[in-house]
């Protein structure tokens, strides 16, 4: 079965540093992961997708993520956190790979806060 | 182009009511997923919908039903309304069936109090 675990609920930072939010997998197969963020009272936004091509994926907004097989991680990262993206991020698994089904599976979420 | 619609944004209902959500897809789009989000469980998936016919379901009572239509707008229908069914529930749209290959969009859901 597949599945998605975020490492940290609340993550803190201060404008104009980095921001790190974790995020590992487990697969029987090679997984397509996502990572899609939500601001208050608003649906969900794709950042980005990975589905096997390169392992640095770049998304919108200036973030990006890494696939590593290895340790089983898809970390999203920004070098420069702005105030507009205080949010809620959640890293996600498409259920079926090769097959036909659009069920997407939720890591717990991650909130991020950004301080002025 | 437009994207999903949800209506409506907003019901307060009682418990044993029943409520019936909708959902617009972006034109073009044949694919509907619908999932729950609560601060307890987070995003759960209800179901998905391919061309009318349900394709995947989720780990939900039996209370919980949806349908397509051949416009592919969908509906979800929820009999017998719980306190616990208080949630946000969202749709989300896609141009096909294979999710790891096509980007699905989300409309801005529909808050459900239950009183």
């Amino acid at each position: 079965a597949q599945s998605v675990t975020q490492l940290d609920s609340h993550v803190s930072v201060s404008e104009g540093t980095p921001v790190l939010l974790r995020c590992n997998y487990s697969s029987s197969y090679s997984p397509s992961l996502f990572w899609y963020v939500q601001h208050p009272n608003k649906g969900l936004q794709l950042l980005l997708k990975y589905t096997s091509a390169a392992t640095l994926v770049k998304g919108i907004n200036g973030f990006e993520a890494e696939f590593k097989k290895s340790e089983t991680s898809f970390h999203l990262t920004k070098p420069s956190a702005h105030m507009s993206d205080a949010a809620e991020y959640f890293c996600v698994v498409s259920e079926g790979y090769g097959g036909a089904t659009n069920k997407l599976i939720f890591g717990t979420g991650t909130l991020l806060a950004v301080q002025p | 182009k437009a994207g999903v619609t949800q209506t409506p944004r907003y019901l307060i209902k009682t418990r044993g009511q029943q409520v019936t959500l909708s959902c617009s897809p972006i034109s073009g789009h044949r694919s509907v997923s619908w999932y729950q989000q609560t601060p307890g469980q987070g995003l759960q998936f209800l179901f998905e919908y391919f061309s009318e016919t349900q394709r995947n379901k989720g780990n939900f009572p039996g209370r919980f039903s949806g349908r397509q239509f051949s416009n592919s707008r969908s509906e979800m229908n929820v009999s017998t309304l719980e306190l616990g069914d208080s949630a946000l529930y969202l749709c989300a749209s896609s141009l096909g069936s294979q999710g790891f290959r096509h980007e699905q969009f989300f409309g801005p859901g529909t808050r459900l109090t239950v009183l």
